[in-house]
């Protein structure tokens, strides 16, 4: 059973950087039929997409971040991670990791999310 | 970016009702549509992939068409467990984008 667990500092303060790591178990990081992605849900809002990594460590990133994102992956640890700098209130979100399936680009397995609040 | 729009918004219905969500693209992405669903407080679930293949383990009464720019996400007869917010999300290009919900809820 493929399990994905994010983990990381819940309270954040304006202007640092988010920190999250995703741990995956039940499948290999490095399996090439899939690739990984961070997701993000405000309160009561709908789902934006981050980013994504493949096990080669290649990315591609929403371009509404203007540059504040960097997803990186340690295939030794099963894991990956999500930067996010010069944080603000409105970065406030529950973020969520989940496996893309390479073929079809759903996402079939997610974390169960983890709430990040920025404030002072 | 690509849009996604869906309709309605929010429902209500039945338990036993046929539901039908319409989830539609700015621009064509052939069959690269996805749907989720939502409970408060948990992750989505993928229901549909590639615009109508059932994924492992979802119930029969959920069912995708669709291709190009217009698609639809049917519940052949609602459950109590079906009450929740449906997404749609494109997978054709970058950034991947999501539609903006439909709540389904109870009448």
């Amino acid at each position: 059973q493929v399990q994905l667990q994010e983990s990381g500092p819940g309270l954040v303060k304006p202007s640092q950087t988010l920190s999250l790591t995703c741990t995956v178990s039940g499948d290999s990081i490095s399996n090439n039929s899939y690739y990984w992605t961070w997701i993000r849900q405000p309160a009561g809002k709908g789902l934006d997409w981050i980013g994504r990594i493949y096990a080669s460590g290649s990315t591609n990133y929403n371009p509404s971040l203007k540059n504040r994102v960097t997803i990186s992956v340690d295939t030794s640890k099963n894991q990956f991670s999500l930067k996010l700098n010069s944080v603000t209130a409105a970065d406030t979100a529950v973020f969520y990791c989940a496996r893309v399936n390479y073929g079809s680009g759903s996402l079939d397995y997610w974390g169960q999310g983890t709430l990040v609040t920025v404030s002072s | 970016d690509i849009q996604m729009t869906q309709s309605p918004s929010s429902l209500s219905a039945s338990v036993g009702d046929r539901v039908t969500i319409t989830c539609r693209a700015s621009q064509s992405i052939s069959n690269f549509l996805n749907w989720y669903h939502q409970k408060p407080g948990k992750a989505p679930k993928l229901l549909i992939y590639a615009a109508s293949s059932l994924q492992s383990g979802v119930p029969s009464r959920f069912s995708g068409s669709g291709s190009g720019t217009d698609f639809t996400l049917t519940i052949s007869s609602l459950q109590p467990e079906d009450f929740a917010t449906y997404y749609c999300q494109q997978s054709y290009s970058n950034p991947l984008t999501f539609g903006g919900g439909t709540k389904v809820e109870i009448k």
